[in-house]
C-alpha cells in the first residue's frame, strides 16, 4: 500500500519568512495530493490540492509543487503570519483510492 | 453551506465501557469516512461508506468497532468494549463523489479519552 513520509515534524519560522514542508510517497499510481491545516481542537481543513497532471499550483501565499518522477510534493507558505501556526498534513491517494496521510508538521510562526 | 457536524465533542469513559459517536455529513455528500487520529499522528481511515453501503472497512477493528449509515445520511461509530489504546480523536469526513480523489471535508472531531 501507499506510504507517505512528511518532513520536518516541527518547523519554527519568523513572521514574514517562508516555510516549506516536504512529503514523499511510494505508490506511483497515486494521482491526488491534498494538503490540510489542522488548528488545535479542530478538524483538518483543506488548504490546497494538486492532481498528477499538474506540476505546480498557487493560491495567494500558498503553493504546492509535485515531482512525479521523484515521487515527492511540497507545500510552500510565503510571508508567514502568526495565524499560519498549526499542524499541516499532506496526503496521497493509493492505488485503491484511499487517502494516506503523513504524520504532520507542527508549524510555529513567531512574531 | 453547513459543514460536517459531529457529536459529542469530548467523551471520557473507563476501559471496557461502550461509547458511540454521531456524524452528519454535508448535505448531498454520498461518501462518508470515519478516521482515527492518535495524538501526534495523521488520520487513519477506519471505514468508508458510499450512500448506506460499506466501501472499505479493512482497517476497522471489527471485534470492538462497528459503524452504520442506515439511511445514507447520518452515521454512528461505536466502540464496545473500549480499550486504553482507543484514546484518540475520531474524525468524520464527507465528499460528494465516490473515491478519494474528490475533496474530503472534515468535521471537528470527537476527542475520546479512555481511562
Amino acid at each position: 500500500g501507499e506510504n507517505v513520509e512528511q518532513h520536518p515534524s516541527t518547523l519554527s519560522v519568523q513572521e514574514g519568512d517562508s516555510a516549506v514542508i516536504k512529503c514523499t510517497y511510494s505508490d506511483s499510481a497515486s494521482n491526488y495530493f491534498p494538503w490540510y491545516k489542522q488548528e488545535l481542537g479542530k478538524g483538518p481543513q483543506l488548504i490546497i490540492d494538486i492532481r498528477s497532471n499538474v506540476g505546480e499550483k498557487k493560491d495567494q501565499r500558498i503553493a504546492v509543487t509535485l515531482n512525479k518522477t521523484a515521487k515527492h510534493f511540497s507545500l510552500h507558505i510565503t510571508e508567514t503570519q502568526p495565524e499560519d501556526s498549526a499542524v499541516y498534513f499532506c496526503a496521497a491517494t493509493d492505488s485503491w483510492g484511499k487517502f494516506q496521510f503523513g504524520a504532520g508538521t507542527q508549524v510555529v510562526v513567531t512574531p | 453551506e453547513a459543514g460536517v457536524a459531529q457529536s459529542p465533542r469530548y467523551k471520557i469513559i473507563e476501559k471496557r465501557q461502550s461509547v458511540a459517536f454521531w456524524c452528519n455529513p454535508i448535505s448531498g455528500h454520498a461518501t462518508l469516512y470515519w478516521y482515527q487520529q492518535i495524538l501526534g499522528q495523521g488520520p487513519k481511515l477506519l471505514i468508508q461508506f458510499q450512500n448506506n453501503g460499506v466501501v472499505d472497512d479493512s482497517q476497522l477493528p471489527k471485534d470492538r468497532f462497528s459503524a452504520e449509515r442506515l439511511k445514507g445520511v447520518d452515521s454512528t461509530l461505536k466502540i464496545q468494549p473500549a480499550k486504553l489504546e482507543d484514546s484518540a480523536v475520531y474524525l468524520c469526513a464527507s465528499s460528494s463523489l465516490k473515491g478519494a480523489t474528490d475533496t474530503q471535508y472534515f468535521g471537528p472531531g470527537t476527542r475520546l479519552t479512555v481511562l
